[in-house]
């Protein structure tokens, strides 16, 4: 079965800098699914980001970026210019591309921007 | 407008007493799931169908029922809720193209207490 760690319960950065959040992960499939989603106050689950494991280019949308380190199960996410709207939980998943489209989501992380 | 409706969003209920948790999906996806969250442990899914009549268990289905009679419609129901259900409940929709594209689209949350 696959895991998703993310060790980070917590982090905190100022307005207008940069932020990683760390996600690593556990399977022994060669080509899966990985995902961003953004928990704001509302509860709504948002995706924020996607990467297909066989390709090697990091994906980028806007101010979000990640690096995708396939052979350290690495998938940590990057958010440019923090803005006071991406307080956030941070959740990282995993989707196997066979059988069933079960999201395996690590524990979250907090994310507070300081003004 | 494409969208996940769970109901209702709030609820609070006594040990016992069966409840029923609504999902419906605009659409017309084939694959529909149900997922609570819990702080420290992230999402988990509880079960999952990839088509009309067509149902699975997920990870922590115990204490827990679901039927999918048509396509849109996926209940979750809890025959005799306890306050280890107390939990903040997701129903999820995607279409079974199996590839990264297919996005998981995520109803409003329904946070239920079990008193």
């Amino acid at each position: 079965a696959q895991t998703v760690t993310q060790s980070q319960p917590e982090m905190s950065v100022q307005e207008a800098e940069t932020v990683t959040l760390s996600c690593t992960y556990d399977t022994s499939e060669s080509d899966y699914y990985l995902f961003w989603y953004k928990q704001p106050p509302s509860r709504q689950m948002i995706l924020v980001i996607r990467q297909e494991a066989y390709k090697q280019q990091n994906a980028t949308e806007n101010r979000f970026s990640v690096n995708f380190q396939k052979a350290a199960k690495s998938f940590s996410l990057k958010i440019s210019d923090s803005q006071l709207g991406d307080a956030a939980m941070y959740f990282c998943a995993y989707r196997s591309i066979f059988g069933n489209e079960k999201l395996t989501f690590g524990t979250g992380t907090r994310l507070t921007i300081i003004p | 407008e494409a969208q996940v409706t769970q109901n209702p969003r709030y609820l609070i209920t006594v040990t016992g007493k069966k409840l029923t948790v609504t999902c419906s999906q605009n659409m017309n996806h084939e694959y529909m799931s149900w997922y609570r969250q819990d702080p420290g442990l992230g999402l988990r899914q509880i079960y999952y169908s990839m088509n009309v009549e067509v149902t699975d268990k997920g990870d922590v289905p115990e204490g827990y029922k679901v039927s999918r009679k048509e396509k849109r419609n996926f209940p979750l129901i809890l025959e005799s809720p306890s306050p280890n259900q107390t939990s903040l409940y997701f129903c999820a929709s995607s279409q079974r193209t199996g590839g990264m594209n297919t996005e998981a689209f995520f109803g409003q949350g329904t946070r239920l207490t079990v008193v």
